[in-house]
Formats: C-alpha cells, structure tokens, sequence
C-alpha cells in the first residue's frame, strides 16, 4: 500500500497571502496524483488531477506540481473561501487507492 | 446538471447490516465507474471500493473484504453499497463519487454525492 504523508498539518495563513501544501508518497505514483478540498459538512471537490491539471471550474490560484514521489499544491493568493482542508489521493498502485491524511488551512 | 443523489442517514444496532444507494443523473451511467469511499468523524478519507456499472465487476479493500458488497441497476442510474456486521468503528460519511471511464479507470473522481451518515451504536 502507498502511503501518503501531507505537511504540514495544519498551515495558518491570511486572505492574499500564498499557502504551499506537500504531499510525499512511499514510492513513485508517477503524476496520479490529485488534489481534492473539503468544507465543512460539504463533499471533498475535485481541485487538481493528474498532478498539474485543473479541474473544470477550479480558479487560476490554484496550481499543482510534481512527479514520482514529492507534490505540491500552491494557492498563489488565498480567498477568504480557500480555508478548508486538503488532501492528496494517488491511483497508481490500488487497490488500495489511497489519501494523505489531510492539511488544514486555517485563518491566521 | 451531473449529479450523484445518495439515501438518507441511517441508525443501525451493531451486527447489523447497512445499504446506502447512490442515484446518478445526467450523464451516461454505465459508462463511468463508481467509488466509494468513508470518512469517519474528525477524520481523513477512507477508501472502500469500485464497481464497474458497466459490467458489474467490482474491486474492494482488503480491509472491507467479506463485509463490503457493491451492486448496480442500470434500470434506474442507482448504485449500493451493503456493509454488513456493523460494529461502532463504522460509524461515518459515506461518499460515492464518479471515476474514470473506458480505459481511463486511473482518473481522479469528478463527482461525488453528498454523502449519506451512518451511526453505529447499541
């Protein structure tokens, strides 16, 4: 199984600031990889696939990067409606498909 | 528009057993697989498995192996998931979201339903 191992835990930013979240995998998940953001109550939604694409809708602040085993998704400039939590998912090697264990972006 | 409607809450007695349905709309249904996954209170999310509507065909975590059981009904859009043997730990959201389609069953999932609250407790 893979694991994935985010960080940091738990990032304390304000609005216009840049927030840059890791995810690092046990062995090489190539670039499936994807990037999801959960509110609270509400559903995780699909922000990043394949490492680099964004999904339909997603905003432009929003980029991901990387390949093999380190990623990262950057927010270029956070909106007041960015501070949730986020995780990692890799589909390379499943089952299992796996997730990271999360990162909280929270309000400074 | 694509969407994925999933039951109502649910209370079941340890032991028991537990059926949350997933109605899809809008889209060609058996033309996309279809997860599932978990998160229990406070925590990250849990994958559980996939079908293939399809064909049926389905694939489980080890963890859920023997107590997991995915179906479909291509009639009315509608996939299941029975989790039998409850016990306190399986007290969580369940999701269902969309996969890949055709040869792209890697793709990340797109959709997912609102999710469907399962208690747990004697």
């Amino acid at each position: 199984e893979i694991v994935l191992t985010q960080s940091p835990a738990t990032l304390s930013l304000s609005p216009g600031e840049r927030a840059t979240l890791s995810c690092r995998a046990s062995q090489s998940v190539s670039s499936f990889l994807a990037w999801y953001q959960q509110k609270p109550g509400q559903a995780p939604r699909l922000l990043i696939y394949d490492a680099s694409n964004r999904a339909t809708g997603i905003p432009a602040r929003f980029s991901g990067s990387g390949s093999g085993t380190d990623f990262t998704l950057t927010i270029s400039s956070l909106e007041p409606e960015d501070f949730a939590v986020y995780y990692c998912q890799q589909r390379i090697n499943w089952p299992p498909i796996t997730f990271g264990q999360g990162t909280r972006l929270e309000l400074k | 528009q694509v969407q994925l409607v999933q039951s109502g809450a649910e209370v079941k007695k340890p032991g028991a057993s537990v059926k949350v349905s997933c109605k899809a709309s809008d889209y060609t249904f058996t033309s996309y697989y279809m997860h599932w996954v978990r998160q229990a209170p406070g925590q990250g999310l849990e994958w559980m498995g996939i079908i293939n509507p399809g064909g049926d065909s389905t694939s489980y975590a080890q963890k859920f192996q023997g107590r997991v059981t995915m179906t479909r009904d291509t009639s009315t859009s509608t996939v299941y998931m029975e989790l039998s043997s409850l016990r306190s730990e399986d007290t969580a959201v369940y999701y269902c979201a969309r996969g890949g389609s055709g040869s792209r069953i890697n793709d990340a999932f797109d959709i997912w339903g609102q999710g469907t609250m399962v208690t747990v407790s004697s």
